[in-house]
């Protein structure tokens, strides 16, 4: 399976940008990057996700390197809210085992106010 | 739209006991996977159905088994639980099993076994 790296945590100062990298050096051409975080006794909740292009939406801003082995999160303005563990996982196309999203540790954000 | 609801929130068993957990798609869904996530740990991928089909499965041994009914709501079943299966299981739905389709989480299922 396509594995996902993540620095173990990072903080931030509240109302600052912050950058969450993740490398995923053996992705195929077919797997699609997505992003999820969670607040402590909760589901994760889906972020963002893209292919190629980088994306945007009203949560962050997802980078994609041109060679896909990384990419990197964007919470343009962080607040306490956006305090929670971050994931980085790749989506497999769905006739080829695509639940099998593996997940790593994440990202652990801390945000200081 | 309502979102994924799984049941019960908690719960104690006992070594050797069998336990069901249950999963509600979100509307408009047809796909479910099940994670157990250990403490400090990121989710672990279990299985997922299509369309009441298994159409994936990760690392885990058979007594770890599932079902999805015709209105795409699921279940998963562990028989001869052991004290390592302790964890949160969390059940997500998406529209379809495919890669540009968001996984949509409940908040889980917290089982204790003793």
């Amino acid at each position: 399976d396509a594995k996902t790296t993540q620095p173990n945590s990072m903080e931030s100062n509240e109302e600052e940008p912050v950058h969450l990298p993740c490398n995923h050096s053996t992705i195929s051409g077919t797997d699609y990057i997505h992003w999820y975080r969670q607040l402590p006794s909760q589901g994760p909740e889906y972020v963002i996700h893209g292919l190629t292009s980088n994306v945007n939406n009203r949560m962050a801003s997802l980078a994609i390197a041109e060679d896909r082995k990384s990419s990197t999160l964007i919470l343009h303005r962080a607040t306490l809210r956006d305090a929670a563990v971050y994931y980085c996982i790749l989506r497999a196309p769905f006739n080829t085992n695509a639940g099998k999203s593996t997940f790593g540790d994440g990202t652990t954000l801390t945000v200081k106010p | 739209e309502t979102g994924v609801t799984q049941s019960p929130t908690h719960l104690i068993k006992t070594r050797g006991q069998q336990v069901t957990l249950r999963c509600s798609s979100q509307s408009g869904h047809n796909t479910v996977s099940w994670y157990q996530q250990a403490l400090g740990q990121g989710p672990q991928f279990i299985f997922q159905y299509y369309r009441e089909e298994e159409n994936g499965r990760g690392n885990f041994p058979p007594r770890f088994s599932g079902l999805q009914f015709p209105n795409y709501s699921s279940e998963l079943n562990v028989n001869a639980l052991e004290l390592d299966d302790s964890a949160l299981y969390l059940c997500a739905s998406s529209s379809q099993g495919g890669r540009s389709s968001p996984l949509h989480f409940g908040n889980g299922t917290r089982l204790t076994v003793t």
